[in-house]
């Protein structure tokens, strides 16, 4: 199975800062890449797919790059609204879609 | 607009059985993919079971093949979850969710609110 390595697990972050959190593929997935903010006791919402298409309705102010094994989600100028967990899924293939362990925003 | 919503959750024994629905709306269900996602108490997202939209294909994470079954009723515009020989390590918060296609990428575009399930004795 494809595992997924997301870094870090945790952000101690300010409203308006830039935020990375990346995420590993331990074998090239193409752009098969998504993007899901969850935030407590709400289910998942996906936020880009393909590594870098953005869903409708979804701020500007998240991008995602990437390709093969190594993806970036970008946070730019952090609002109130984004401190939640974020989690990478890959969706190589058919079914077995490994999340990563998540990455959490906590304010500063 | 979408709508997915879980029930059957709740309090089992260890070794127990329990039967997780998901009835969907707002959409061609028999067209969709659908899949089973589970969160542990404060933990991430684990991937569960997978079902093709006719439901001949199926797949399951390591963890619990062989113990649970993933089926689903077109023509009720349900998916069930079977989870037999539960152990306290299924304790978790499952949701199903739908996933979408666009060319050759796919992710899961709408989940339910998740149902509870308890394994304790």
């Amino acid at each position: 199975d494809i595992q997924m390595t997301q870094s870090p697990s945790s952000l101690s972050v300010s409203v308006g800062d830039r935020v990375t959190i990346t995420c590993r593929a331990s074998q090239s997935i193409s752009t098969s890449l998504n993007w899901y903010q969850q935030k407590p006791g709400k289910a998942p919402k996906v936020l880009i797919s393909g590594a870098s298409t953005l869903q409708s309705g979804v701020p500007s102010r998240f991008s995602g790059s990437g390709s093969g094994t190594d993806f970036t989600l970008t946070i730019t100028s952090l609002q109130p609204e984004d401190f939640a967990t974020y989690y990478c899924q890959q969706s190589y293939g058919t079914a077995r879609y490994t999340f990563g362990q998540g990455t959490k925003l906590e304010i500063k | 607009e979408v709508r997915l919503v879980e029930s059957g959750g709740g309090l089992i024994q260890p070794g127990g059985s329990l039967r997780l629905s998901c009835a969907a709306s707002g959409f061609i269900f028999s067209r969709s993919s659908m899949n089973w996602v589970r969160q542990a108490p404060g933990k991430g997202l684990e991937w569960v079971s997978y079902i093709s939209s006719s439901g001949p294909t199926t797949d399951y994470a390591d963890s619990v093949k062989g113990r649970f079954t993933i089926s689903r009723d077109n023509a009720k515009n349900s998916l069930y979850l079977q989870m037999n020989s539960l152990r306290a390590e299924d304790t978790a918060v499952y949701y199903c969710a739908r996933e979408l296609y666009f060319g050759d990428k796919n992710w899961f575009d709408s989940w339910g609110q998740g149902t509870r399930v308890t394994v304790s004795s």
